[in-house]
């Protein structure tokens, strides 16, 4: 059975203090990995698509990377913004898009 | 339009009522997701609609949930004899296809009182 697990559930940050969400996943076949960000109220808003090992993307303060068991979120000296719930998703071999729970980050000034 | 539009934002609804919400995707995305988001939960997946092909129904929680796509582009999600653990945020989103990224509305906000 596919899975997503995200970890930690909740995480707070001094502003500028750098850190790393994680994604690790079980699936069939991954045809694509895909990070969201989700404001309180809000749907979510794309951020990064990740096909293959060793691939990473950037915007901004945010670098994605995947390996064959996990994706990381690195955010470097994050800023209250950057406060959100972060999401993962999968999408393998059924096709549609399976998500993990989430990491709530909170960016303190 | 620019983005995935949904209607109405905010729906209460009285028990045992059925109600309909309604998705316009992206013009030209083939694929379609429903998902519904209890408070300060995940996405919990409801179905998946890729073209022409017969969608995934595999997440649609008991059969009084259905969803049809007319014509490749507006979905209607409906729930017959609305429960009160029915009442959540149902998101819509919308990709160009199969591995591409899925751009979401802003979700219809269900209360069953």
């Amino acid at each position: 059975e596919d899975q997503v697990t995200q970890s930690p559930e909740a995480l707070r940050l001094q502003e500028g203090e750098s850190s790393s969400l994680n994604c690790s996943y079980t699936v069939s076949g991954l045809r694509g990995l895909f990070w969201y960000r989700q404001d309180p109220g809000k749907g979510p808003e794309f951020l990064f698509t990740l096909y293959s090992a060793g691939e990473e993307k950037e915007k901004e303060r945010l670098k994605a990377t995947l390996t064959k068991k996990e994706s990381f979120l690195h955010i470097t000296a994050p800023k209250p913004e950057d406060s959100a719930t972060y999401l993962c998703a999968v999408q393998a071999q059924a096709n549609n898009l399976f998500f993990g729970t989430g990491t709530r980050l909170t960016v303190i000034p | 339009g620019a983005g995935v539009s949904q209607s109405p934002s905010n729906k209460v609804t009285e028990k045992g009522k059925d109600v309909e919400l309604r998705c316009d995707p992206i013009s030209g995305h083939t694929a379609l997701y429903w998902y519904r988001q209890s408070l300060g939960q995940g996405l919990e997946f409801l179905i998946y609609f890729q073209g022409n092909s017969a969608p995934d129904k595999s997440g649609l929680p008991s059969d009084r949930f259905s969803a049809e796509r007319t014509g490749g582009s507006v979905s209607t999600l409906t729930i017959q004899r609305t429960q009160q653990e029915d009442s959540a945020v149902y998101l819509c989103a919308s990709s160009k296809g199969p591995n591409t990224e899925a751009f979401f509305g802003q979700g219809t906000r269900l209360t069953v009182v």
